[in-house]
Order: structure tokens, then C-alpha cells, then sequence
């Protein structure tokens, strides 16, 4: 089973400032395979980014992913309002999905 | 986008059985392009995919080896849903339950539902 690890497990920003989000694997992976969430609270996570950089269906482009191999980003360029909300990475391999355990972006 | 409609009880004793099912609508169980997942979240366990149900000319099912021995996921095709059933509960398995199409990644998610288990 791959783990992931996300880091920081907080971040502390501004509106208007820029986010990164670091997603580490336990070993190396497909990229094809690195989505990542958001989750507001009280709601269901929503897809943002699937193939490690492709962003879904209506997700602002604001939202960027990259990465490859064992390290990955979610970067927010410009945080509005409703971005701070907590953040997961999801890989899959060999019939087995995994998450991290998230990342909250709260505002300072 | 389809969306999905999750139902069942809240409320278990230990030793019970869940049982949960989801509603398709905008799309049938039984489309080759998706799967169907069952996903809980707790704090001491976080996001933690449980098992899914999938179509490819014959049905097919993944589990995750945690739950593995205690859970059956269903397709109903009369009623274009899926349903988890995870025999004897614990206290451990109080969470808040999701179901999910998707394929790698989880495209859309149902509302989620919590289930308690406590005596």
C-alpha cells in the first residue's frame, strides 16, 4: 500500500496570497494515478485536480497540481474566501486507493 | 454530472450489520466507464476507501484489506444503486459514510451519511 503524506498540516495565509501543498508518496507512483480534494466543512471532498495537473470539470484556474514520482504540489495562486478549507491528496495502485491525511488552510 | 443519494440508519449496536445504499440518477450502475465506491471518514482514521463495484461485460467487486472479510458491495440494476453491508460493527466503524463514482480518482461524492456505533 502507498502512503501519502501531506505537509504542512496547517497553513496559515492571507486572502490574495499564494498556497502550496506538498503530498509526498512512500514510493514512486504513476502521476496519472495523484488526484487531489477539497473539502468544506459540513460537504462531501470535491474533486480539484486528477492526473496529478489536470484540473476537473469547473474548478477555477487558480488551482494548479504538479508533480511526478514521489513528490506533488497543489498550488492556489490567489486564495479567495472560500479556498480556505482542508486539502487531500488521493493516489491509486493496484486496486487500492489511499489518502493523506490533509492539509488546512486557514486564514491568518 | 450524475448524482447520488445515500440512505440507511444512523444508529447500529456493536455486532450489527450496516447497511447502506446509493442512488444513481444521470447515469446507470452498470455503465463500463465507471465504479462505484463506498468511502468513510473519521478522525482517528481519516479518508478510507472501503470497497467498490464495477461492470466490464460481468460484475466485479474490490475490497480493502481492513474491511475485507466483513463487507459485500451490490449493484441493484432494477433500482440504479449499489449498497455496503459490513457485518459485525464496532465502535471503530463509527464514521461518516460516502459513496462515489469514479475510476482512479472520485469524480463525484453522495452527501456522506454518519453511522454510530455504540451500545
Amino acid at each position: 500500500e502507498i502512503v501519502l503524506t501531506q505537509s504542512p498540516g496547517t497553513l496559515s495565509l492571507s486572502p490574495g496570497e499564494r498556497a502550496t501543498l506538498s503530498c509526498r508518496a512512500s514510493q514512486s507512483m504513476s502521476s496519472t494515478h495523484l488526484a487531489w480534494y477539497q473539502q468544506r466543512p459540513g460537504q462531501a471532498p470535491r474533486l480539484l485536480i486528477y492526473g496529478a495537473s489536470s484540473r476537473a470539470t469547473g474548478i477555477p484556474d487558480r488551482f494548479s497540481g504538479s508533480g511526478s514520482g514521489t513528490d506533488f504540489t497543489l498550488t492556489i495562486s490567489r486564495l479567495e474566501p472560500e479556498d480556505f478549507a482542508l486539502y487531500y491528496c488521493q493516489q491509486y495502485y493496484s486496486s487500492s486507493w489511499t489518502f493523506g491525511q490533509g492539509t488546512k488552510v486557514e486564514i491568518k | 454530472q450524475g448524482q447520488l443519494q445515500l440512505s440507511g440508519p444512523g444508529l447500529l449496536k456493536p455486532s450489527q450489520t450496516l447497511s447502506l445504499t446509493c442512488a444513481i440518477s444521470g447515469e446507470s450502475v452498470s455503465s463500463e466507464g465507471a465504479s462505484w465506491f463506498w468511502i468513510r471518514q473519521s478522525p482517528s482514521r481519516g479518508l478510507e476507501w472501503l470497497g467498490r463495484t464495477y461492470y466490464r461485460s460481468k460484475w466485479y467487486n474490490d475490497y480493502a484489506v481492513s474491511v475485507k472479510s466483513r463487507i459485500t458491495v451490490n449493484p441493484d440494476t432494477s433500482k440504479n444503486q449499489f449498497s455496503l453491508q459490513l457485518n459485525f460493527v464496532t465502535p471503530e466503524d463509527t464514521a461518516l459514510y460516502y459513496c462515489a463514482r469514479g475510476n482512479y480518482h472520485f469524480d463525484y461524492w453522495g452527501q456522506g451519511t454518519l453511522v454510530t456505533v455504540s451500545s
